[in-house]
């Protein structure tokens, strides 16, 4: 019940595009929804983060969209750039609860 | 503004060597946390602790590791005696007390065991 799973694995988006990556959980006491972007010899470094309060978020290129009823969300980068190919991670946690749960990861290629 | 300091940044060692691996937190944040990252089994949180105190080491494969936070700005993982399987990298987050608040990783420490 703790899990989060996400897919793909791998996405290959040619740039201008838009890269979507989806998330799904099972645990109803999950509240806080992060996305995690990771380049490689680097640590994760927080993009997004969403509250199910509301059912969409953008910061610039970057979009969470939340469906509380479905348990699911997802991350969706518009006009997408070469400067984006990276490791994905989507998250959850409870209120009250530090841990977070973290996705299997998707590996992002914008290619030209 | 430094953000989470780990060293080494990489470390190559035989089986049945001792292991220390070490973070510096973000100046006050009050939560450490330390994770293993691999191929096979993604981010996987091994401990974290909130005021120095260790909260949760469920993550904490077996007693062959240890973690300690002996102040608010030092804290270490030890593996004793490492095993080739204990090869990952291993990555050190702090948070801030306030609710809401993201984790801040560090860039992780590359662990090779032979």
């Amino acid at each position: 019940q703790q899990q989060v799973k996400q897919s793909p694995q791998s996405l290959i988006v040619q740039k201008g595009g838009i890269s979507i990556i989806n998330c799904a959980y099972e645990n109803t006491a999950f509240d806080y929804f992060p996305w995690y972007q990771q380049f490689p010899g680097k640590g994760p470094a927080l993009l997004i983060a969403i509250r199910p309060d509301v059912s969409e978020k953008k910061e610039g290129r970057f979009t969470i969209s939340f469906n509380k009823s479905a348990k699911q969300f997802s991350l969706h980068i518009m006009d997408s750039q070469p400067g984006d190919s990276a490791t994905y991670f989507c998250a959850a946690s409870s209120f009250g609860n530090e841990k977070l749960t973290f996705g299997t990861g998707t590996r992002l290629t914008i290619i030209p | 503004d430094a953000g989470v300091i780990q060293s080494p940044r990489h470390e190559v060692t035989e089986m049945g060597q001792e292991v220390t691996l070490r973070c510096k937190p973000i100046s006050g944040h009050n939560s450490l946390f330390w994770y293993r990252q691999t191929m096979m089994r993604g981010l996987e949180l091994l401990i974290y602790f909130n005021n120095n105190v260790p909260i949760d080491d469920s993550g904490m494969p077996e007693d062959r590791f240890s973690a300690k936070m002996p102040n608010a700005s030092f804290s270490t993982l030890k593996i004793q005696p490492s095993e080739p399987r204990d090869s990952a990298v291993y990555f050190c987050a702090s948070r801030p007390g306030r609710v809401g608040q993201p984790q801040h990783f560090g860039d992780g420490t590359r662990l090779s065991i032979l």
